[in-house]
């Protein structure tokens, strides 16, 4: 069966400083791997989607990024923090029209 | 006009009530329809999820899509304070396109 990981589970991280968050995906070729964001009141956000390896689509313009270095793993990154960046991101998979979350991580930018 | 719009509630309902959460949509090139629980602090787990138009139905779950109208349902019969959640609808037109949410509707049931 499958099985998609993330870490951390939550991370506190002062203004400014870099970000790395990790999604791995057990059990599955090829999936097609997306990253959202879900602030507090609004929304699931999709941030970016990727259908393959060093394939990278974004949905918003802003100080993120992500890469796909491996088949199973989604990164997500950022060079300099923002408050508003505070949220629950959250890492999802898909092998054909159904999507399957991770648990999520818990991020607050202080 | 938003392509999804759901009502954010929140919805409270008595142990036991028949609960009805719906979702409607613009697009009339979606054609897969998804329902989402999501508890606190978790990720969104799959509910159910059908293609095109119809009734599906899982236990105490029911999921009924009219795309002639653009309006998709999830009932839940006998409801439990377990089931006391956010629930997102989703959709898409298939292949590699995205899902598009609706914004989640925070459902309480009381015991």
């Amino acid at each position: 069966s499958q099985t998609i990981h993330q870490w951390p589970a939550t991370l506190v991280q002062p203004v400014g400083s870099p970000l790395s968050l990790e999604c791995t995906v057990e059990g599955t070729s090829n999936p097609n791997l997306y990253w959202y964001r879900q602030a507090a009141g609004r929304g699931l956000q999709l941030l970016f989607y990727s259908v393959g390896i060093g394939q990278i689509s974004s949905e918003v313009p802003q100080n993120l990024s992500a890469s796909r270095p491996q088949d199973r793993q989604f990164i997500l990154s950022s060079k300099k923090l923002l408050l508003s960046d505070s949220g629950f991101y959250l890492c999802a998979w898909s092998a054909g029209w159904e999507q399957y979350f991770g648990p999520g991580t818990r991020l607050t930018v202080t | 006009q938003k392509e999804v719009e759901q009502d954010p509630g929140p919805l409270s309902v008595p142990e036991g009530a028949i609960v009805s959460l719906n979702c409607t949509y613009s697009n009339s090139a979606f054609q897969y329809f998804m329902w989402y629980r999501q508890y606190s602090r978790k990720g969104p787990e799959l509910l159910m999820y059908t293609y095109s138009s119809g009734n599906k139905e899982d236990g105490r779950f029911t999921a009924q899509v009219d795309k002639s109208s653009k309006y998709i349902s999830l009932f839940i019969r006998d409801s439990q304070p377990s089931d006391s959640a956010t629930y997102l609808c989703a959709m898409s037109a298939g292949g590699n396109t995205p899902l598009v949410f609706g914004k989640g509707t925070r459902l309480s049931v009381i015991a």
